[in-house]
């Protein structure tokens, strides 16, 4: 069974910085684009960015790019999703998506990772 | 960016409603467009891709059409499980774009 299983509840403090993750299992990790979508409380989805975790190739968002860091570690299985410093409009659930077959449309999500950015 | 418009927002329908929701995106797009649906504190779920095609295990009252820049989803009879909200997305470029989603809700 395809799963994506992402790391747990942050709570967190403006200016810290927090990585966040998303473990893949049941599918060959390497072959597939994943990538990360926002929900700020009560309002949409947003899409962030992807990778490729067999070369690492991504792409991002322009409301995103230069605002968070999306990486993969093969040998883990792990993609993740990192700010090095936050702040309040960052408190959003992010979830993980694993892309179908050249990278088009995402099939398989994870349960969503709550970030709260609060002083 | 490309920008996708859903309409209407908000619909409220009864069971056995035919339903129809709009998706318009500011370019064409051909039909490089999915479907999801999120329930309260769930992840979203995909239903239809490439515009038109019913993702395994989705029920059949569920159909998308269109191309180009204009799209709909079409829920043929609404049931108890289908109150939900529902998520246009392009994939059209390497900057995709959800639409603002629609919120189904009980009439």
């Amino acid at each position: 069974e395809v799963q994506l299983v992402q790391s747990g509840a942050e709570v967190k403090k403006p200016g810290e910085s927090l990585k966040i993750s998303c473990k893949a299992s049941g599918y060959s990790f390497t072959n597939y684009w994943i990538g990360w979508v926002r929900q700020r409380p009560g309002k949409g989805l947003e899409w962030m960015g992807i990778i490729h975790p067999a070369d690492s190739d991504s792409r991002y968002s322009p409301s995103f790019q230069g605002q968070v860091t999306i990486s993969a570690d093969r040998s883990v299985s792990t993609a993740y999703l990192h700010w090095t410093t936050l702040k309040a409009s960052d408190t959003a659930i992010y979830y993980c998506a694993k892309h179908s077959p050249a990278g088009y449309y995402m099939d398989v999500w994870g349960e969503g990772t709550t970030v709260t950015v609060s002083s | 960016d490309i920008q996708m418009t859903q309409s209407p927002s908000t619909l409220s329908a009864s069971v056995g409603d035919r339903v129809t929701i709009t998706c318009r995106a500011s370019q064409s797009i051909s039909t490089w467009l999915a479907w999801y649906q999120q329930k309260p504190g769930q992840a979203p779920k995909l239903l239809i891709y490439k515009a038109s095609t019913l993702e395994s295990g989705v029920p059949s009252r569920f159909s998308g059409s269109g191309s180009g820049a204009e799209f709909t989803l079409t829920i043929s009879s609404l049931q108890p499980d289908d109150f939900a909200t529902y998520y246009c997305h392009q994939y059209s470029t390497d900057s995709r774009t959800f639409g603002q989603g629609t919120k189904v809700e009980i009439k």
